[in-house]
């Protein structure tokens, strides 16, 4: 199983460009999330999908769209990007039970440059 | 909303030494996980915590999840140059939503 998966690993953006980042589970988990990381920072929620269908924002979800587009996929747009969203992106996925484990397994980043 | 304090910020340590890190919140939470993260890479669960009082170890990792559920701590006992890298606690709040310390940098000196 490769677990999380991503893609790209690396963008560079001129400001007001678009693009969207990737994400795919074979764990057949049933939450995912996407998060964003700069420095001297913990990671922070950009929007999360609780099952497939539904999708929900979370604490920093302005300048971004989500597409849960089956179970396994989960993908990020940024619709016109801006410098302050310079960041690291990480996608994560969990079984999301009601009760017992609900850990987090997280892909290995995208690392976005805008210029 | 909810916030996570985690300290300290960066140790810088010898090789065999033991190393403390812990969380606390203002809110409860019912789930308590550390994570580390190696550079260039994403985070990779260590331990995850799902009673208050409940005391779990991995290998020379052990961490507590406190009796209030208002924190937690993580040690590392005889420390190797390996575990280098960022720690992060995190709590597990509602809809399943990960809160998440700003880390705990930590340097290994052989």
């Amino acid at each position: 199983n490769a677990g999380v998966t991503q893609t790209p690993k690396f963008q560079v953006l001129k400001t007001g460009q678009s693009m969207t980042l990737q994400c795919a589970q074979d764990m057949n988990h049933n939450s995912m999330y996407w998060y964003r990381q700069d420095p001297g920072m913990g990671l922070r929620l950009i929007y999360y999908s609780a099952s497939e269908g539904t999708t929900d924002k979370g604490e920093v979800p302005n300048g971004y769209n989500v597409s849960r587009l089956n179970k396994r996929e989960f993908s990020l747009r940024l619709e016109s990007a801006a410098p302050s969203q310079t960041s690291v992106y990480f996608c994560a996925s969990s079984e999301a039970r009601l009760a017992g484990a609900n850990e987090q397994f997280f892909g290995p980043g995208t690392r976005l440059t805008v210029l | 909303g909810q916030q996570l304090n985690q300290s300290p910020q960066s140790m810088f340590i010898q090789e065999g030494e033991d190393v403390s890190m812990n969380c606390t919140s203002s809110s409860i939470f019912n789930t308590w996980l550390w994570y580390k993260q190696d550079p260039g890479e994403g985070p990779v669960l260590l331990i995850a915590l799902y009673k208050a009082g409940e005391l779990t170890s991995n290998g020379r990792l052990t961490a507590q999840f406190g009796i209030t559920r208002k924190d937690s701590f993580l040690n590392i006992s005889a420390s190797i140059p390996s575990d280098v890298g960022i720690y992060f606690c995190a709590g597990l709040g509602g809809y399943n939503k990960l809160i998440f310390g700003a880390g705990t940098r930590l340097a290994v000196h052989p």
